[in-house]
């Protein structure tokens, strides 16, 4: 079945460091791929996604390219800031059939100033 | 854009009880509602999905009976933490898909903190 997988955390890193979370997954065909972010004691937000291969989704000053032939969805900001402190989760779903998010373990990313 | 109300984000209960978690759609109709448990420091399980008009789906190992999914309209879903035990305290979030085609996204609700002592 579709699956997901994140580099292990946590993460910390000082502010204005170069960020990279890697993510792969497993799926066949062409399923879409999500970037969440969940601040503590909340819900998850959209951070960014994209829907087919080479495709690249921003926001924020974040970016992940849809990589078919690595199977990733690495996530890169150039200069991160104390309030990205966050827990980070990539997922895939598809369009059709169950629809479900599968999601990867999370990566809490700590900034320091 | 896309907004999910849940309430109530916090809830105590005495073991034993039921306490009901609602989800609504604020701008958007949800024929598909998804229900995640999260534990400290974990990724979201996926507990069900709920489909507008029919019988929630369940994921393997889930209890149907302990905890009950109505969707009865496009625009809520409720769960219903039944006879709860101190095992049930966690956070509980809902999502709803939003949109067509390749639009499509997921919204989540801001998450339920249960506490059962």
């Amino acid at each position: 079945g579709d699956s997901v997988t994140q580099m292990e955390g946590p993460v910390t890193l000082s502010e204005e460091a170069f960020l990279t979370i890697n993510c792969t997954y497993t799926a066949t065909g062409y399923p879409s791929l999500f970037w969440y972010v969940q601040y503590p004691g909340e819900g998850l937000q959209l951070l960014l996604k994209a829907t087919k291969a080479d495709d690249k989704g921003s926001n924020k000053g974040f970016e992940a390219t849809y990589r078919k032939e690595t199977t990733s969805f690495h996530l890169e900001k150039g200069s991160v800031q104390v309030s990205d402190s966050a827990v980070y989760f990539c997922a895939l779903s598809r369009i059709q059939g169950a629809q479900k998010l599968v999601f990867g373990q999370g990566t809490r990313l700590t900034i320091n100033p | 854009g896309a907004v999910v109300s849940q309430h109530p984000s916090w809830v105590i209960c005495k073991s034993g009880t039921s306490v009901k978690i609602e989800c609504r759609s604020l701008d958007f109709q949800a024929t598909t509602m998804f229900w995640y448990r999260q534990f400290p420091k974990q990724s979201l399980m996926l507990m069900a999905t709920s489909n507008e008009g029919s019988k929630a789906t369940y994921e393997q190992g889930v209890e149907k009976d302990k905890f009950l999914i109505n969707h009865a309209s496009l625009t809520l879903s409720t769960l219903t933490v039944t006879s709860a035990h101190p095992e049930d305290s966690s956070f509980y979030i809902c999502s709803a898909r939003d949109g067509t085609g390749f639009a499509y996204g997921y919204t989540f609700g801001s998450g339920t903190r249960l506490t059962v002592v």
